[in-house]
């Protein structure tokens, strides 16, 4: 079984433009969460989909956004990109929105310059 | 509030136990986890534990979880040069998907 799978691995962008970055959680799983991981703040909850629906949102600014389509496959878009966005994007997937295990992509590493 | 709080840094030699300790805030946190995260990848799920039990072992891996002190640890037995890496402890509050996790502690294992 595919793992969840993260497009692009890397990524470079300079302040101002916008990314879009995406997940394909594994086969069957239905609930997909994005987390935002830097060396000063750590692993941050940005947002939490299930059945193209948000369940839940981090503290980020507005300029964060998802979506999940009907396949379950879900994009995470950055407007207005800030030197600060640089990042790991990591990726998780489960079965359910309340299921014990999420298991994790290999992230997206976004550069803004 | 929700906090997870870990030591930074350990560092054992190889055959030895290691120990990896971690504090969480919120008393309703129905799962505690450990992941594991190598140089340049992902999370990797190590184990996890309800929070109405107090030790869970899996293979060389041994979870205890104190809920009156909300402390929880990881013991690796046998550790070996493989096992360097972060280890993430983390709380999931609520019945939702949200993780919280600790600022990640790094083994380091000498031969």
């Amino acid at each position: 079984k595919a793992g969840v799978t993260q497009t692009p691995r890397y990524l470079i962008k300079t302040r101002g433009q916008q990314v879009t970055l995406s997940c394909s959680p594994i086969s069957g799983h239905r609930s997909v969460s994005w987390y935002q991981q830097t060396p000063g703040q750590g692993l941050q909850f940005l947002f939490e989909y299930f059945s193209e629906t948000q369940r839940n949102k981090g503290n980020f600014p507005g300029r964060f956004s998802g979506r999940q389509f009907s396949n379950s496959r879900s994009e995470m878009n950055v407007s207005t990109l800030e030197l600060g966005d640089s990042a790991l994007y990591l990726c998780a997937s489960s079965l359910q929105a309340t299921n014990t295990e999420a298991f994790f992509g290999q992230g997206t590493r976004l550069t803004v310059v | 509030g929700e906090d997870v709080e870990q030591s930074l840094f350990l560092s054992v030699r190889e055959g030895d136990s290691s120990v990896i300790n971690c504090t969480y805030t919120d008393s309703s946190s129905t799962y505690l986890y450990w992941y594991k995260q190598e140089p340049g990848a992902g999370l990797q799920l190590l184990t996890y534990i309800f929070s109405n039990m107090d030790m869970k072992q899996d293979q060389r891996l041994t979870v205890l979880l104190n809920k009156k002190d909300k402390h929880l640890s990881l013991r690796i037995a046998d550790t070996q040069t493989g096992d360097s890496a972060i280890y993430f402890c983390a709380e999931k509050p609520n019945q939702g998907g949200k993780l919280i996790f600790g600022q990640g502690t790094e083994l380091s294992v000498k031969p």
